[in-house]
């Protein structure tokens, strides 16, 4: 069975600062992985995804994560927090497509306040 | 990307009724999906819609009580049924194409059963 845990209820940053939400996984052979955003009274929103090649990957407002084989991680990154950046954050794992439907199982999220 | 439009937005039904979700995806999509989320909290997946056949429930759910309809590439309803009070959540469409693709959202359903 594939998890995915999210540690972090909450993350704290103050604006301009690094921030960082944390994702592990647990999946059979190689995932997929994404993460996405909510807003409040929204739908989710895609950021980026790991499928093959480069551990780092870049995604949509300046959010990247790498994934970490040996660590089973698939964290989220930003260099500079912005106060817009403040939402909920999803992290996701999906097994690779084997030719069926494949479920995606989603993590707790965590709740991002980035603070002026 | 697919861009999903969800009506309604929210609603307040009385118990007993039914409600009726739909979800509409401006390009064909290979799959597509119905989720509840309680506000804040994480994703749980109900079923999957399936093109011209019937719906994939997950664990817990059951077709009397959410049918889903999905009679294109591009639409599909999710009824709930005879409400409860326990049914008030936020209820999200999914889609998604076949392979390493992500998953689109609309912007949800809010629903409050009194």
């Amino acid at each position: 069975a594939q998890s995915v845990a999210q540690p972090e209820d909450q993350v704290n940053v103050a604006e301009g600062n690094p921030l960082t939400v944390k994702c592990t996984y647990s999946v059979s052979g190689n995932p997929y992985l994404f993460w996405y955003v909510q807003y409040p009274n929204r739908g989710l929103q895609f950021l980026l995804k790991y499928i093959t090649g480069d551990n780092l990957v870049k995604g949509s407002y300046g959010f990247e994560a790498e994934f970490n084989k040996s660590q089973t991680s698939f964290h989220l990154k930003k260099p500079s927090a912005l106060v817009s950046d403040s939402a909920l954050y999803f992290c996701a794992v999906r097994p690779p497509n084997s030719g069926g439907y494949q479920k995606v199982t989603f993590g707790t999220g965590t709740k991002l306040q980035v603070i002026p | 990307s697919a861009v999903i439009s969800q009506k309604p937005s929210r609603d307040i039904c009385q118990r007993g009724t039914s409600l009726t979700i739909q979800c509409q995806v401006d390009s064909q999509v290979t799959m597509m999906f119905w989720y509840r989320q309680q506000p804040g909290q994480s994703l749980t997946l109900i079923a999957t819609a399936n093109q011209g056949s019937e719906a994939t429930y997950e664990s817990g759910f059951v077709i009397d009580k959410f049918p889903i309809s999905r009679p294109n590439l591009t639409f599909s309803t999710l009824t709930v049924s005879n409400m409860s009070p326990e049914d008030s959540s936020i209820y999200l469409c999914s889609a998604r194409q076949g392979g390493p693709t992500e998953a689109f959202f609309g912007q949800g359903t809010r629903l409050t059963v009194v």
